[in-house]
């Protein structure tokens, strides 16, 4: 079955700073890559996700990357501010699996 | 449209008692899903379902009952409460033929 493993664990940045964050999976047959946020005392929000035809999708100041012959794709926050302090899970939905998660904290 | 409701917010269970989860959605959606989260952890799926009339178990299913009558609602139940199942529950749902998940807000049970 797929594994899906998400590092760091946590990450403290300055604000401004930028934060990267990124999953490893196992199985080769996966083809949608999707990044989640979840925010204090709330279920997690889609912000971005990509599919396995491309190698990078941005969104503002969010992007990621795939890199499909090394099996895994990494979440970039560039310009960090204090909203985006959260939990950010990977996941591999075909396997219906997440990360573990990673907590940022962007410290003004 | 509300998107994904669940109730209650927050419950306190003693051990063996019962209860159920409710989880509700208005985006006519078909896929339907329980999940987990321990502190500091990922989410582990309970159960899911396809359609009404249809569940399967996920990774971590013992304990948990789901029943899926209609396409808006997913009732999860625990019948003896254990605590182990002190855990934060989250109910989403899917589109057919999509992957992203819209997820509720959660439920805070404690078994003490």
């Amino acid at each position: 079955g797929e594994n899906v493993e998400q590092h760091p664990s946590t990450l403290s940045v300055q604000e401004g700073d930028s934060a990267v964050i990124k999953c490893t999976y196992s199985d080769s047959a996966s083809n949608y890559f999707p990044w989640y946020k979840q925010e204090l005392g709330k279920g997690p929000q889609l912000i971005i996700d990509i599919r396995s035809n491309v190698g990078e999708k941005k969104d503002q100041r969010i992007a990621v990357t795939l890199n499909k012959t090394a099996k895994h794709f990494s979440l970039h926050i560039t310009e960090t501010q204090p909203e985006d302090s959260a939990v950010y899970f990977c996941a591999a939905p075909g396997k219906l699996q997440f990360g573990a998660g990673t907590q940022v904290v962007v410290t003004p | 449209n509300a998107g994904v409701t669940q109730t209650p917010k927050f419950r306190i269970l003693k051990i063996g008692q019962s209860m159920t989860l409710q989880c509700t959605q208005d985006m006519n959606h078909n896929y339907m899903y329980w999940y987990r989260q321990d502190p500091g952890m990922g989410l582990k799926l309970i159960y899911y379902s396809v359609g009404a009339g249809i569940t399967d178990k996920g990774e971590v299913p013992n304990g948990y009952n789901v029943s899926r009558s209609t396409t808006e609602d997913f009732p999860l139940r625990l019948e003896l409460a254990a605590p182990s199942q002190t855990s934060v529950y989250f109910c989403a749902s899917s589109r057919q033929g999509s992957y992203e998940q819209y997820f509720g807000p959660g439920t805070r049970l404690t078994v003490t």
